[in-house]
C-alpha cells in the first residue's frame, strides 16, 4: 500500500522561506495534498496538486511535484510566526487519503 | 470554519463508560469519514460512509461503533475503551467519496480514556 513520509521538525526564522518535504511510494496516486494543523485544531486544507502537474503556486505557497522521484514539497515564502503549525502531506490512493506523520514547523522571530 | 462541526471538543471517560462523538457537516456532501490521530503517528482512517452506507471499515475494534443516520450527521459510539484509545478523533466530509475529492475536516474531539 501507499506509504507517505515526512521529516518531523523544521525550524526557520521569520521572513525566511520554509521548505517542507514529503515522499510517497505509490506512483498511481492521483492527487497530493498539504494540510495545516494548528494547536488544538483540526486539519485545514492548504493546497493540492494533481499528479500531472509539476508546480502549483497560490500566494505565498508553492507546491513542487517530482513524479519520477515521488517527491512533493511545500515552500512557504516570507514565513510568519502565524505559520507555526504541523503540516501534513497526504496522497489520494484508492479512494483513501494516506497521510504522512506531519512536519512541525517552528518559526522564530 | 470549514463547515464541519464536532461535539464535544473534549471528552474524558472511564473504561466502563459509554459515550458518543457527533459530527455534522453543512456542505451538502454525501461522504463522511472518521479518523484517529494519535501522538507522533500518521492519521489513521477508521470508517467511511457514502450516502449513509458504510463503505470502509479499516479493521477498527468493535468497541468503536459508527452510525450515519443521514448524509449530514455522523456519530461514533464508544464503549469499554482502553487507555490506548486516547487520541484526537477527526471527522471529515467530501462530495461523494470518490477519487481526487478534497476532504474538509472538523476541529476534532480530544478523547482521554482513564
Amino acid at each position: 500500500g501507499e506509504d507517505v513520509e515526512q521529516s518531523l521538525f523544521l525550524s526557520v526564522r521569520e521572513g525566511d522561506s520554509s521548505v517542507i518535504n514529503c515522499t510517497y511510494t505509490d506512483s498511481s496516486s492521483t492527487y497530493l495534498y498539504w494540510y495545516k494543523q494548528e494547536p488544538g485544531a483540526g486539519l485545514q486544507l492548504l493546497t493540492y496538486i494533481f499528479s500531472n502537474m509539476d508546480m502549483k503556486q497560490d500566494q505565498r505557497l508553492t507546491v513542487l511535484l517530482n513524479k519520477k522521484d515521488k517527491h512533493l514539497s511545500l515552500r512557504i515564502a516570507d514565513t510568519q510566526t502565524g505559520d507555526s503549525a504541523i503540516y501534513f502531506c497526504a496522497a489520494h490512493q484508492g479512494g483513501k487519503l494516506i497521510f504522512g506523520q506531519g512536519t512541525e514547523l517552528s518559526v522564530k522571530p | 470554519e470549514t463547515g464541519v462541526t464536532q461535539t464535544p471538543r473534549h471528552l474524558v471517560m472511564g473504561m466502563t463508560n459509554k459515550k458518543s462523538l457527533k459530527c455534522e457537516q453543512h456542505l451538502g456532501h454525501n461522504a463522511m469519514y472518521w479518523y484517529k490521530q494519535s501522538a507522533k503517528k500518521p492519521l489513521e482512517l477508521m470508517f467511511v460512509y457514502s450516502l449513509e452506507e458504510r463503505v470502509e471499515n479499516n479493521s477498527v475494534p468493535s468497541r468503536f461503533s459508527p452510525e450515519c443516520p443521514n448524509s449530514s450527521h455522523l456519530f461514533l459510539h464508544l464503549h469499554t475503551l482502553q487507555p490506548e484509545d486516547s487520541a484526537l478523533y477527526l471527522c471529515a466530509s467530501s462530495q461523494d467519496g470518490g477519487a481526487g475529492e478534497t476532504q474538509y475536516f472538523g476541529p476534532g474531539t480530544r478523547l482521554l480514556v482513564l
